[in-house]
Order: structure tokens, then sequence, then C-alpha cells
């Protein structure tokens, strides 16, 4: 199975301040074929759902602020909120699909404000 | 607008059964794989189980496998999680999960999530 590690697990930051999550595979979730990280990014607040932020490593889902941007290829990988907002408080977990199941996520990242 | 509405969690003494159901609307339901992921009290999230559009790849974690049996109705939009031989570290907030793209196999992002249902085991 494949394991991503996430640093910090937690995190304070200001708001207007960038924010920076981490996340590490212990194998390359990049496909040869077409091109692609199967690597996404969500936010969960308490009593939410989780909300998906960032799939393919870097495309925005539709409604998420361009504030928050995802980067990286085959085994690292970064989620980054360019001015935290209040709102932006939350846990925010990496998850791979690449292959065949499990679809492993990260141990999460609590984001904080300063 | 597309919405997944989880219904059938509760408190369930150990080793007995519990079936979690998934509405589904707004969309073409067999055009999406669908996903089950929890979420125990004070930890991370956890991928359960997955399904594609036609039940042809069902697939499990390690931790629920012989236990746990996913299924899906697309007559009637609806995703099933029937949980068995339930033990205490199962306690947790369980999600349905539509994949992002359309293709109807297990791989994708998941874009559209329930609020969820809660399962306690416990005597």
């Amino acid at each position: 199975d494949i394991v991503l590690t996430q640093s910090p697990d937690s995190l304070a930051v200001s708001l207007g301040e960038r924010a920076t999550i981490n996340c590490k595979s212990d194998q390359s979730v990049f496909d040869n074929f077409n091109y692609k990280n199967y690597l996404a990014w969500y936010q969960k607040k308490p009593g939410q759902p989780p909300r998906l932020l960032i799939y393919w490593a870097s495309a925005r889902e539709s409604g998420v602020p361009d504030r928050f941007s995802g980067s990286g290829s085959e085994t690292d990988f970064t989620l980054t909120i360019s001015s935290l907002q209040a709102e932006d408080v939350a846990v925010y977990y990496c998850q791979q699909y690449f292959g065949r199941p499990p679809y492993t996520f990260g141990q999460g990242t609590e984001l904080e404000i300063k | 607008e597309v919405q997944l509405v989880e219904s059938g969690g509760g408190l369930v003494q150990p080793g007995r059964s519990l079936r979690l159901s998934c509405a589904v609307s707004g969309l073409t339901f067999d055009d999406f794989a669908m996903h089950w992921v929890r979420q125990p009290p004070g930890k991370g999230l956890e991928w359960v189980s997955g399904i594609n559009w036609n039940s042809g790849t069902i697939v499990y974690a390690d931790s629920v496998k012989g236990r746990f049996t996913i299924s899906r109705d697309n007559a009637k939009n609806s995703l099933y999680l029937q949980m068995n031989s339930l033990r205490a570290e199962d306690t947790a907030f369980y999600y349905c999960a539509k994949v992002l793209e359309g293709f109807g196999e297990l791989s994708g992002a998941a874009d559209i999530w329930g609020q969820g249902t809660m399962v306690t085991v416990s005597s």
C-alpha cells in the first residue's frame, strides 16, 4: 500500500500570510501514460464532510478560491494557500488514487491562525 | 444539484451487523464509481471500500475485508455498505463519496460527499 506522510502535523499562520503543507508518498503516483499525478487535496472542517480542493495534483476544483494551489510530481506534493483567510482554518488531507486501491490518505495537517 | 444522503448509522453491539445506505440524486448514478470513507472520532480519514459503475470492480481496505460488503443498485440510485462482525475500532463517521470523473472506474478524486452517518460499536 502507498503511504502518504504530511508535514507538518500542525501549522499556525497569520492572516494574509502564506501557508504551505507538504505530502510525501513512498511510491510515485505519476502515470507515465497520461502524464498525470494521482493525488488530491481535501479540506475538512468539524461537522462537515471533506471538501475537494485540488485533483490531479494541481487542478483546482470548481468553486475553490484561487488562493489554493497544488504543485509537485511523483512523490513530493505541496498545497499552498497564498493568503490565509479565517475560513481556511481546517484540517487538510492529501489522498492518492493511483492504480488499484487502497486509496490512502495522509495523516492530516491542522491549520490554525497565529 | 447533486446530493448524497447517508442513513443507517447508530449504536450497535460488538459482533452485530449494520447496513448503511447512500441515496444519490441529481446525476446519472451509473456513470460514476463510488466510495465509502470513514473518520473515527479524533482521527484522520480512512478509505474503506470502492465500487465501480457496474459493480464489476469492488475493493476493500484490509481492515474491513471479509466483514464489510459494498454494493449498489443503479435502478434505485443507491449505494450500500453491509457491515458484519462489527468491532469497537469500526466506530466512526461514515461518508459516501462520488468519484469526480464520469468514466465509471474507481480511480479518481472524490468531489461530492454526503454529510455522513455515525456508527458507534459499543456494549
